[in-house]
């Protein structure tokens, strides 16, 4: 099972793009790389999904690069509605392989 | 369409208790999944199902039950509370597997307290 590993923390100012790095060393061929937002009192928000390259949507985008060890989520301009804690999970088929860890604490200074 | 519910938001137990939460998704989601957050950390996958009638240990299984009578319920129980189990519950589901992990749809979560 490929483990992740991400800052414990982050601050940013409003407006700035912001960059949150994970690791996972171990990925394996299947998996794919998925990123949460989960706000204080509500459940985990799918943000993004990717498996190399770039991926972007219209409220990030994921950069993986070619040997897949690590990957970046990237905010655009962010506003102090994306103070979040931000988790990064690597899994494939299954329903039992998805570990969200301890995840990234972004706060978002005006 | 109101994704994932669950029921109740809120509970108060004392110990040796016992409870039932309540999950329920209107997404025709094959795939349902019970996690627990514990102040400070991660979310841990409790049991989790790839169908009705189906049930899998998931990485804190103990003291737990759970069952899948209908596609799109997904029953937590705890037999006997303990204060261990504190904790915010969350339900999630998403579609069937395939060669990744699809999106989950999370719960707005089930806080629990066990005196």
């Amino acid at each position: 099972l490929a483990k992740t590993t991400q800052p414990i923390s982050m601050d940013s100012y409003e407006g700035q793009e912001v960059n949150i790095t994970c690791s996972h060393n171990n990925i394996a061929t299947n998996d794919y790389i998925t990123w949460y937002q989960q706000f204080p009192s509500q459940g985990p928000r799918f943000i993004i999904q990717g498996y190399k390259t770039k991926v972007t949507n219209e409220v990030a985008s994921l950069f993986i690069p070619a040997d897949r060890k690590s990957s970046t989520l990237s905010l655009p301009r962010v506003s102090l509605s994306d103070t979040a804690v931000y988790y990064c999970l690597v899994g494939a088929t299954g329903a039992n392989n998805l570990f969200f860890g301890t995840g990234t604490r972004l706060t978002v200074i005006p | 369409n109101a994704g994932v519910t669950q029921t109740p938001k809120f509970r108060v137990l004392k110990t040796g208790q016992s409870m039932t939460l309540l999950c329920a998704q209107d997404m025709n989601h094959e795939y349902m999944y019970w996690y627990r957050q514990d102040p400070g950390m991660g979310l841990r996958l409790i049991h989790y199902s790839v169908g009705e009638g189906t049930t899998a240990k998931g990485e804190v299984p103990d003291g737990y039950n759970v069952s899948r009578l209908k596609k799109q319920n997904f029953l937590l129980g705890l037999e006997s509370a303990a204060p261990s189990q504190t904790s915010v519950y969350f339900c999630a589901s998403s579609r069937a597997g395939g060669p990744y992990t699809g999106e989950l749809f999370f719960g707005e979560g089930s806080r629990l307290t066990v005196l």
